[in-house]
């Protein structure tokens, strides 16, 4: 079974520009998740999907962050513009059911600097 | 907010030794638990899950334990090996929505 693909592996980019990261999640797998991972912390919640609807958000800074999951399968994550701290590693993971006991199978995620 | 964290930043084992990461939770509705595995470079990786209806599950060289009381999870990994040196998260599932929450983390280090 192939796993949660994400792409770029790295980014390197200056303040203000514009950035984005694209999620192929696990055939079938209806519930997809982005993370933020800063250095040395564990994953924050970005947001998470069911199909193509959006579950949560609350934690997405709406200001310069955006997500779609426009066919209810690939996602993108977009940041514009970047700052200094939005330096991080975005995880997308991905899990069958929205049900409480199913685990989340994560990407090898994208590491972001910003310059 | 309510959130996850752990006890012990680092923790140090010999090769062969037990050992034991522990982490509180504060969310006393939450329903499921997760230990996940994180080697550099690598996304979490699932090791194993308690769900708040059992107080011990046992894997393969794993045990998690819970202790609702006291909101404590811990992870016991047997034998360690240097295979097993990275950072280890628990995290909890939100029974309605599925939101999963991460703690802060422990880093493991095998010593040969």
């Amino acid at each position: 079974e192939a796993g949660v693909a994400q792409s770029p592996r790295y980014k390197i980019i200056e303040k203000r520009q514009s950035v984005a990261f694209w999620c192929n999640p696990i055939s079938g797998h209806a519930t997809l998740y982005w993370y933020q991972q800063i250095l040395g912390q564990g994953p924050k919640l970005l947001i998470q999907f069911q199909n193509n609807g959006v579950v949560d958000d609350s934690q997405l800074p709406k200001d310069r962050f955006s997500a779609e999951r426009l066919k209810g399968v690939d996602s993108t994550l977009k940041i514009q513009p970047a700052k200094l701290e939005d330096s991080a590693v975005y995880l997308c993971a991905s899990s069958l059911l929205l049900t409480v006991n199913t685990e989340a199978f994560f990407g090898q995620g994208t590491r972001l600097t910003v310059v | 907010g309510e959130s996850v964290g752990l006890h012990l930043p680092t923790l140090s084992v010999q090769e062969g030794d037990n050992s034991i990461i522990n982490c509180a939770y504060s969310n006393s509705a939450s329903d499921y638990f997760i230990w996940y595995k994180q080697e550099s470079g690598k996304g979490p990786q699932f090791i194993i899950d308690i769900r708040s209806n059992m107080d011990k599950r046992q894997g393969q060289r794993v045990t998690v334990l819970l202790n609702k009381t006291v909101k404590h999870l811990s992870l016991q990994i047997a034998a360690t090996q240097p295979g097993d040196s990275a950072v280890y998260f628990c995290a909890e599932k939100e029974n309605q929505g599925g939101k999963l929450i991460f703690g802060q983390g422990t880093e493991l280090s095998v010593k040969p």
